[in-house]
């Protein structure tokens, strides 16, 4: 079945260290987005790149890189710079040609800093 | 800068109706839509609304919008349990839009 799959659903890590978290993607669709959830706040767009080889920050980027080597595939990387990662994290995708910009959400990763 | 404000909390009977509200800033938004996500998971697109529409009707849900206000309302007739979950209220100017801007979510909670 198409789809986007996160990877891990949930990760613990210390503080100091930096972690990836995955996103694949098997629809097809040119545009990645990666937002983070917070109780009370909604989502709000860390990283998106509308095609390979290209991404654009979004509002809350600082302390996270991306990478999009595959149209498939659209890494996060939480670095240590980030002060308070503990989080739900979001990936999405959509089609370019999209009629009315729905947009793909994966289950999601529960990030815990210890 | 763009804004999308919703309520946080909305508790109603296992029956009812149930009407979850929204307001937006952005004078441009021509698309409206309404994002379902239950415990643990992602969102799932619920409905969506062109701004050049004042309703749209799809089963149980019914979503209203007044353009001029700013406003934007989903409601769920005879509400059940499974609609138990947090519902997204967000907007984009055009359908390949890059910012998809979110409001904070309702969550909507069934009482037996």
């Amino acid at each position: 079945d198409g789809g986007i799959t996160q990877s891990p659903k949930y990760l613990f890590r210390k503080e100091g260290q930096n972690v990836t978290l995955s996103c694949e993607q098997n629809l097809n669709h040119d545009a990645m987005y990666w937002y983070r959830q917070d109780p009370g706040q909604g989502l709000r767009l860390i990283y998106y790149s509308q095609i390979v080889n290209d991404f654009q920050k979004g509002d809350i980027a600082e302390g996270y890189s991306v990478s999009r080597e595959k149209k498939e595939s659209f890494p996060l990387t939480v670095t240590s710079a980030q002060k308070n990662p503990t989080a739900f994290y979001l990936c999405a995708s959509r089609s370019a040609g999209t009629s009315i910009g729905e947009l793909f959400f994966g289950e999601g990763s529960r990030l815990t800093v210890l | 800068g763009e804004d999308v404000e919703q309520s946080l909390f909305l508790s109603v009977r296992e029956g009812d109706s149930s009407v979850i509200n929204c307001t937006y800033t952005d004078s441009s938004s021509t698309y409206l839509y309404w994002y379902k996500q239950e415990p643990g998971a992602g969102l799932q697109l619920l409905t969506y609304i062109f701004s050049n529409m004042d309703m749209k009707q799809d089963q149980r849900l019914t979503v209203l919008l007044n353009k001029k206000d700013k406003h934007l309302s989903l409601r769920i007739a005879d509400t059940q349990t499974g609609d138990s979950a947090i519902y997204f209220c967000a907007e984009s100017q055009y359908s390949s839009a890059s910012k998809i801007i979110f409001g904070s979510g309702t969550r909507l909670s069934i009482r037996p």
